[in-house]
């Protein structure tokens, strides 16, 4: 059975700061693995999408790398903001069939302060 | 763009009554998933559908169904309902060929 794990759980960061976000997960034979932000009691919006075959995603201040053999994924932001201010939640897919589950991490909560 | 829509958004209901979610995927995408997300964890596949066809499945309990209709849309049914059903609901959408799971804002399910 897949399991995701994400560390740290929680985060708290000063403003203007690079951080980077863990996740790791137990079966490398993985489809594709996907970020996720969460703001507290909404939907989930989705960040950065790696395929197996891709190494890093990068979107704006978002840098997502993949290491499949090793079971491992980082979230990199850069110079982060209050608004930054979430859950960001891992997950991956292990199938390439149309309708297959994503198994989350638990998440990390971050906060950046002002 | 269009997003995911679910309805409703909240929804109280008495232990032993029935729910009935509803989601609307983005227009052209085929698949859609529903996901329970309880207080303080992270969201818990049930299931899926395909074209109209059940495609995957989860940890659903047995007092739920669901289905796809030809327009696409789903409906999560819940009966006999339980404390421990209080959950925020997810839906998300994909098209075939595309591999990014959209989600929906969610139905926040209260029961009491």
């Amino acid at each position: 059975k897949q399991e995701v794990t994400q560390i740290p759980a929680a985060l708290s960061v000063p403003e203007g700061e690079n951080l980077v976000l863990n996740c790791s997960f137990t079966d490398s034979a993985i489809y594709n693995l996907q970020w996720f932000r969460q703001d507290p009691g909404k939907g989930l919006t989705s960040l950065l999408l790696i395929q197996s075959s891709q190494r890093e995603q990068t979107s704006g201040r978002l840098n997502a790398s993949l290491d499949k053999s090793s079971g491992r994924s980082t979230l990199y932001i850069a110079a982060s903001q209050p608004g930054d201010s979430a859950t960001y939640l891992c997950a991956v897919n292990l199938q390439e069939t149309s309708g297959s589950r994503l198994t989350f991490g638990e998440g990390t909560q971050l906060t950046v302060n002002p | 763009a269009a997003g995911v829509i679910q309805s409703p958004r909240h929804l109280i209901k008495e232990k032993r009554e029935t729910a009935t979610l509803k989601c609307y995927p983005i227009p052209r995408h085929d698949t859609v998933y529903w996901y329970q997300q309880g207080p303080g964890q992270d969201p818990q596949f049930l299931i899926s559908f395909y074209e109209k066809m059940q495609s995957d499945k989860g940890s659903i309990p047995d007092r739920f169904s669901a289905q796809q209709f030809s327009d696409y849309h789903s409906e999560l049914n819940m009966s006999s309902l339980e404390l421990g059903d209080s959950a925020l609901y997810f839906c998300a959408s994909t098209q075939v060929g595309w591999q990014t799971q959209y989600f929906g804002p969610g139905t926040r399910l209260l029961v009491l």
